[in-house]
């Protein structure tokens, strides 16, 4: 059953670096999400993406946030300069088609990376 | 008013017993609804697509109510296995965002 697989499963960072998390959504999925969850909080929505450039983000995903699908696989997070509040899991997801009420509209996501931000 | 508010619980409740959970939405016009379940510390898994008709899977069930805005999961005879929690989410018109309620954790018991 294809999924969608995210690299590293863990990453510790200082202040103030660059990280990237990494995922590969599945493979005939044309619309590519992130979200966080902070540890003992709620999902939070970060970004959606689909033809190469956003379609919606949340007010969490500021100038430090930037999505990039680079080749025809990976699907990326960057976070310019993290701060100790970024620390959380995050998830990739992938969907078939938008969520306008088909089947196709069902994300599936992927194990997530966990970042801790020191 | 939350965009997507649900009980946390935590219900616990033995082997073999019925359980339904509740969630409430703040917009009207949303379209699409979920429930998904989130095990300890992995990521949320698709349970069931929410359908005005109201749709079973098995053991669950989901229902929407459009004109109070909530939408619910019933689980028949619980399994220990069902012991997670369930994630509430609602996609507003326009498509791209998702929102999670924040999950009701349930136990069950032998």
């Amino acid at each position: 059953e294809p999924e969608v697989t995210q690299t590293p499963s863990h990453q510790v960072t200082q202040m103030g670096q660059e990280v990237i998390l990494r995922c590969v959504p599945i493979s005939n999925h044309l619309y590519f999400y992130w979200y966080r969850q902070i540890l003992g909080q709620k999902v939070e929505f970060l970004v959606s993406f689909y033809n190469n450039e956003i379609s919606e983000k949340s007010e969490i995903f500021d100038d430090q946030f930037s999505v990039e699908r680079p080749d025809g696989s990976n699907f990326t997070l960057k976070i310019r300069s993290t701060k100790l509040e970024d620390s959380a899991m995050y998830f990739c997801a992938s969907s078939e088609g938008p969520s306008v009420g088909s089947v196709k509209e069902t994300q599936y996501f992927g194990p997530g990376t966990r970042l801790l931000v020191l | 008013r939350k965009e997507v508010e649900q009980d946390p619980g935590p219900f616990n409740v033995p082997e073999g017993a019925t359980v339904a959970f509740n969630c409430t939405y703040s917009n009207s016009a949303s379209q699409s609804f979920f429930w998904y379940r989130q095990d300890c510390r992995k990521e949320p898994k698709l349970l069931m697509s929410v359908y005005s008709s109201g749709n079973e899977d098995g053991r669950f069930t989901a229902q929407l109510n459009r004109a109070s805005q909530y939408i619910s999961l019933l689980i028949r005879d619980s399994k220990l296995s069902d012991s997670a929690t369930y994630l509430c989410v609602v996609i507003p018109p326009g498509g791209f965002k998702t929102i999670f309620g924040a999950g009701t954790r349930l136990f069950v018991k032998a």
